[in-house]
């Protein structure tokens, strides 16, 4: 099982500031990562695909880069919608063999 | 616009059945993959189950393999997850998500609102 680690795992963050978070995969996934926004009490939103290509209708201040073991979340000019909890999906080989990270919470300050 | 509305949650006592269905629309359904995902109560996401396009062709996380069958009825753009001998463990928030394929890779797109499953006595 490819195991995807999240680092920090919360961050209080003041508006206008830069997140970034990070997504340690055990193995090489290639560019199978993915980048999910879940607000409480809501479903997950796509934000990132594929580690860099933008999803439809997603601020621009979200972008993604990275491939192989090691990929960033990175959020410019933190908004206070922006408050919640982000997770990483890897899709580098059959559906249950697909994980998450364990989520990195992102409070506004 | 793409919408899944799941239903059929609620609470039950261990050992019980519940059936969750996901209402599909604003896309071909018959075209698309499915899967289930679930979320304990202040907890991350684990994936449950995945059904092909044609259905031919299902997987199943190991905790519920053996108590829970995926299924779709084309017909009428619905998903559905029969879940029996519920156990206490399995309380969580139910969604499903419409797994896209595209020459870049595969990635789950869009996601349900979710419904409640409690497994309390």
């Amino acid at each position: 099982e490819i195991v995807l680690t999240q680092s920090p795992d919360f961050q209080s963050v003041t508006p206008k500031e830069k997140v970034t978070i990070t997504c340690r995969a055990s193995q090489s996934i290639g560019s199978s990562l993915h980048w999910y926004q879940q607000k409480p009490d809501q479903s997950p939103k796509l934000l990132i695909k594929y580690a860099s290509q933008s999803f439809s209708g997603v601020p621009s201040r979200f972008s993604g880069s990275g491939s192989g073991t090691d990929f960033t979340l990175t959020i410019n000019s933190l908004e206070a919608e922006d408050a919640a909890t982000y997770y990483c999906l890897q899709s580098s080989s059959l559906p249950h063999l697909w994980t998450f990270g364990q989520g990195t919470k992102v409070e506004i300050k | 616009e793409v919408q899944l509305v799941e239903s059929g949650g609620g609470l039950v006592q261990p050992g019980g059945s519940l059936r969750l269905s996901c209402a599909a629309s604003g896309f071909t359904f018959t075209t698309y993959e499915m899967n289930w995902v679930r979320q304990a109560p202040g907890k991350g996401l684990e994936w449950v189950s995945y059904i092909s396009s044609s259905g031919s062709t299902i997987y199943y996380a190991d905790s519920v393999k053996g108590r829970f069958t995926i299924s779709r009825d084309n017909a009428k753009n619905s998903l559905y997850l029969q879940m029996n001998s519920l156990r206490v463990e399995d309380t969580a928030v139910y969604f499903c998500a419409r797994h896209y394929s595209s020459s870049s890779g595969v990635v789950w797109d869009y996601w349900g609102q979710g419904t409640l499953v409690t497994v309390s006595s």
